[in-house]
């Protein structure tokens, strides 16, 4: 398997524009996961999925911030509008189930001007 | 608030010796715990985990220690060599009262192990 696939691998927009970033889980995962990594704050988890179902969506920032899941193979996370303070580098994660390990994407580095 | 804690923002260590990463947390409901490996430009990879029933678990030359009473986990190397050069985040996770299940990451430690 190829791993998780995320696409961009770097984005760069400017303030105001709506961003869509891209993930493909392993196949057979039933899991996935989004993530945001900054200095300050770490990885912090944004929302997850089971079997395409949204089921923990605390995570999300603000509603500004949208996340779908509309099968098994494909997942997006939305901005619109980014702003500068959403620069950092999102992860899409999966895993088989809550308590095993997740296989992390190599991420998208967002830069918003 | 930051729930999960790595006080040591870095580490360096020489080859052959053992290296210790260490990772506080606040909240006693965590029940699982977990550490990650990062190599720059990646995503990070599982390392190895432990659950609050155990007080070690051990993988090779990773061994993890829990200590409850103290809300405390580290993560042993032994011995470090060059490769386990890498960022190492910590995480713990629980069942939430509103039936969903969180993970917390830490800020994670850099790791150098010198040749």
């Amino acid at each position: 398997d190829a791993g998780v696939i995320q696409s961009p691998r770097h984005e760069v927009t400017e303030m105001g524009q709506e961003v869509t970033l891209r993930c493909k889980p392993i196949s057979g995962h039933d899991y996935l996961f989004w993530y945001r990594q900054t200095m300050m704050r770490g990885l912090e988890l944004l929302i997850y999925f089971n079997n395409n179902v949204p089921i923990d969506d605390s995570g999300m920032p603000e509603d500004r911030f949208s996340a779908k899941m509309p099968n098994a193979s494909f997942s997006t996370l939305k901005i619109q509008p980014s702003e500068p303070r959403d620069s950092a580098v999102y992860f899409c994660a999966s895993s088989w189930g809550l308590l095993w390990e997740q296989y992390f994407g190599p991420g998208t580095r967002l830069t918003v001007t | 608030d930051q729930q999960v804690k790595q006080n040591s923002p870095s580490l360096s260590v020489q080859e052959g010796r053992i290296s210790i990463l260490n990772c506080d947390y606040t909240n006693s409901m965590f029940d699982y715990f977990l550490w990650y490996k990062k190599y720059p430009a990646e995503g990070p990879t599982f390392l190895i985990s432990i659950s609050s029933i155990k007080d070690k678990n051990e993988d090779g030359r990773f061994t993890v220690f829990l200590n409850k009473s103290a809300k405390h986990l580290s993560l042993h190397i032994v011995p470090s060599q060059p490769g386990d050069s890498a960022v190492y985040f910590c995480a713990a996770s629980a069942w939430t009262t509103s039936g969903t299940y969180k993970y917390i990451f830490g800020t994670g430690t850099r790791l150098k192990v010198l040749a």
